[in-house]
């Protein structure tokens, strides 16, 4: 398997801006994961797919956050009107299914500064 | 919240066997236990998972107490490349489960 892809791996821009992120999960996994990760922190659920459904969000997810996998395929999560808080490492995992004790497998992530 | 408790930090000597413990008293039935690492800057790695019996795979083996209460993470022959945060996790494999809940992990220092 070729591993799950983050693009870019680091992103800097000014408060207030979009981003977007990018995630390519290992392929035929059909469940795909956000985390983000605070510095020191172990990494926090962000939301869940199971192929293009979206069917967990977690409260941190605020409205300023949008995530979508149009096809089942990549994932992308965008971050509106970006603010000093959303510094972080954003990560993405993918799973194969359908048993639901598959591991979740990661990418390197994308490491977000906000200026 | 997690549901694990781990040391937050253990050393080990180069070459020698890595024991990485993890509790986790309130674990139910159908919850799997996971082990992943992260090593600085990078995305946590999958080591291992079991639910009652014990596993081993090439990276590590994992050994489950008979109530299910315990568990211990094996390195047989520690590296410097296995230095890193290990994590310990317990999930349900149901769908609305699928969540993994990072703890603070434990920080393994392998030393020369």
């Amino acid at each position: 398997d070729t591993g799950v892809s983050q693009d870019p791996r680091h992103k800097i821009t000014k408060r207030g801006q979009n981003v977007t992120f990018r995630c390519d999960p290992i392929s035929e996994h059909n469940r795909l994961y956000w985390y983000r990760q605070t510095l020191g922190q172990g990494p926090e659920f962000l939301t869940y797919f199971q192929n293009e459904a979206q069917l967990e969000k977690s409260r941190l997810l605020s409205d300023r956050f949008s995530a979508e996998r149009p096809k089942g395929s990549f994932s992308t999560l965008e971050i509106q009107r970006t603010e000093q808080g959303d510094s972080a490492m954003y990560l993405c995992a993918s799973s194969r299914g359908p048993d639901f004790n598959q591991p979740q497998h990661f990418g390197d992530g994308t490491r977000l500064s906000i200026l | 919240d997690a549901k694990t408790t781990q040391p937050p930090s253990m050393d080990c000597a180069e070459g020698r066997a890595a024991n990485l413990p993890c509790n986790h008293s309130t674990i139910s039935g159908n919850e799997y236990v996971y082990w992943y690492r992260q090593i600085h800057s990078q995305g946590p790695q999958y080591i291992i998972h079991g639910l009652k019996n014990n596993e081993t795979n090439e990276m590590a083996s994992l050994i489950i107490t008979e109530d299910r209460k315990s568990s211990t993470l094996i390195l047989p022959h520690a590296t410097l490349r296995d230095t890193a945060v290990y994590y310990c996790i317990v999930r349900e494999t149901i769908q609305g489960a699928q969540k993994l809940v990072f703890g603070q992990g434990t920080r393994l220092t392998i030393n020369p």
